[in-house]
């Protein structure tokens, strides 16, 4: 079965710091993974995803993300931290067929001046 | 585009109740599927239609139920409520080509007392 683990329930950075949040997963087969954001009383907006080829992708706002087959992980990255990144971030993978996507627990992610 | 749309965005109803939530994917989008998010279990996959017909379902009792419409849109009804069912309801859509990218709506806000 799918599982995501995202080991890190918060996370506080300061303002113009390097940020890296953490993501492993358990798939059986090539995964489909995503970093989506959740702002408060939101819904979720897609950072990045990984299909399949360049390991490293590029997302919007600045974030970028790693995939680590030997390691199982998938982990978002960003070199400098604004104040308007404070949200929820949930990595996710996706089956090949169909759209059901299994999340982790989140990370909130804090940002000080 | 307009994107996903979920309608109402807020819900206050009574245990024992029953509600419907309404979801407008995407224009072009033939898949729609539902995710419940709540403080303790997250973010948990629902159900998932195309074109009409439920392609997957995640392990939610059957009072959870949704359809979907010819025109792509679709309802979740849950029927007797129980406090526990309070909840954000995410809805997203999918083009279900290979890229397989959810788009999320905004969510409904149901509160059980």
């Amino acid at each position: 079965a799918q599982s995501v683990t995202q080991p890190d329930i918060h996370i506080t950075v300061s303002e113009g710091a390097s940020l890296e949040l953490r993501c492993n997963y358990s798939y059986g087969a090539t995964p489909y993974l995503f970093w989506y954001v959740q702002s408060p009383g939101q819904g979720l907006q897609l950072l990045l995803k990984y299909f399949s080829g360049d390991t490293l992708v590029q997302g919007i706002k600045g974030f970028e993300a790693e995939f680590k087959r030997s390691q199982s992980s998938f982990n978002l990255r960003k070199p400098s931290v604004h104040w308007s990144d404070a949200a929820e971030y949930f990595c996710a993978v996706g089956a090949v067929y169909g759209n059901k996507l299994v999340f982790g627990a989140g990370t909130i992610l804090r940002v000080k001046s | 585009k307009a994107g996903v749309t979920q309608t109402p965005r807020y819900l206050i109803k009574t245990r024992g109740q029953q509600v419907t939530l309404s979801c407008s994917p995407i224009s072009g989008h033939r898949s729609v599927s539902w995710y419940q998010q709540t403080p303790g279990q997250g973010l948990q996959f629902l159900f998932e239609y195309f074109s009409e017909t439920q392609r997957n379902k995640g392990n939610f009792p059957g009072r959870f139920s949704g359809r979907q419409f010819s025109n792509s849109r679709s309802e979740m009804n849950v029927s007797t409520l129980e406090l526990g069912d309070s909840a954000l309801y995410l809805c997203a859509s999918s083009s279900d080509d290979r890229v397989n990218i959810q788009y999320f709506g905004a969510g409904t806000r149901l509160s059980v007392l």
